[in-house]
């Protein structure tokens, strides 16, 4: 089974300032990887996936991640963040013969002006 | 507009009573997920169906039941043999063949408080 660990559970960060969440996964077999926003008392959004190809994938407002498959990783950034920023950050994996997707346990991004 | 309904947004139960929890999709996607989520432990897969008049256990299975009569409708029952209930629940779907690339579309959750 994969499994999925956020190493920071809180990120504090300045407006206009870069941020990096880190994700590290686990899977003998291939993996889909997925970056999904959450904004208080709603549902997941998705910034971005990687499925195959180029390993640095382009997502909405500005992030990008890198699938690192050495390493088993798939580091989310931005180089400038907003106070709009502020929400809770989920890294998720999916075998790519799967159907079930493993969420890590999140990355609450805090943004002070 | 397409997306995933879900009801109610707040709920109260006694500690005791079973409670269903809505989920209603309009996206035609053939699967459908249960999620619980607690602080600092992400998302944790409760069942999911593939198909309609089909569903498998997810990871935290006990003291839950669903159902899929319909394809649009996975309604989730907590059960009064759920230890601790009190958490957010997120229905989720995705559709494809066979479950296109995994990307799920999320409700907007349900906040089940047992008092």
């Amino acid at each position: 089974a994969q499994s999925v660990t956020q190493l920071d559970s809180q990120v504090p960060v300045f407006e206009e300032a870069p941020v990096e969440l880190r994700c590290n996964y686990s899977s003998s077999v291939s993996v889909y990887l997925f970056w999904y926003v959450q904004y208080p008392n709603q549902g997941l959004q998705l910034l971005l996936k990687y499925l195959s190809g180029s390993t640095l994938v382009k997502g909405i407002n500005g992030f990008e991640a890198e699938f690192n498959k050495s390493q088993t990783s798939f580091h989310l950034r931005k180089p400038s963040v907003h106070i709009s920023d502020t929400a809770e950050y989920f890294c998720a994996v999916r075998r790519a013969a799967g159907n079930k997707l493993t969420f890590g346990g999140g990355t609450r991004v805090l943004v002070k002006p | 507009d397409g997306g995933i309904t879900q009801s109610p947004k707040y709920l109260f139960r006694k500690e005791g009573q079973n409670v269903t929890l809505s989920c209603e999709q309009n996206l035609n996607h053939d699967a459908m997920y249960w999620y619980r989520q607690d602080p600092g432990q992400g998302l944790r897969l409760i069942y999911y169906s593939q198909i309609v008049n089909d569903f498998q256990k997810g990871d935290i299975a006990e003291g839950y039941s669903v159902s899929r009569e319909k394809k649009e409708s996975f309604p989730l029952t907590v059960t009064s043999a759920q230890k601790n209930p009190t958490a957010f629940y997120l229905c989720a779907s995705t559709g494809g063949a066979p479950v296109g690339t995994g990307e799920l579309f999320f409700g907007e959750g349900s906040r089940l408080t047992v008092l």
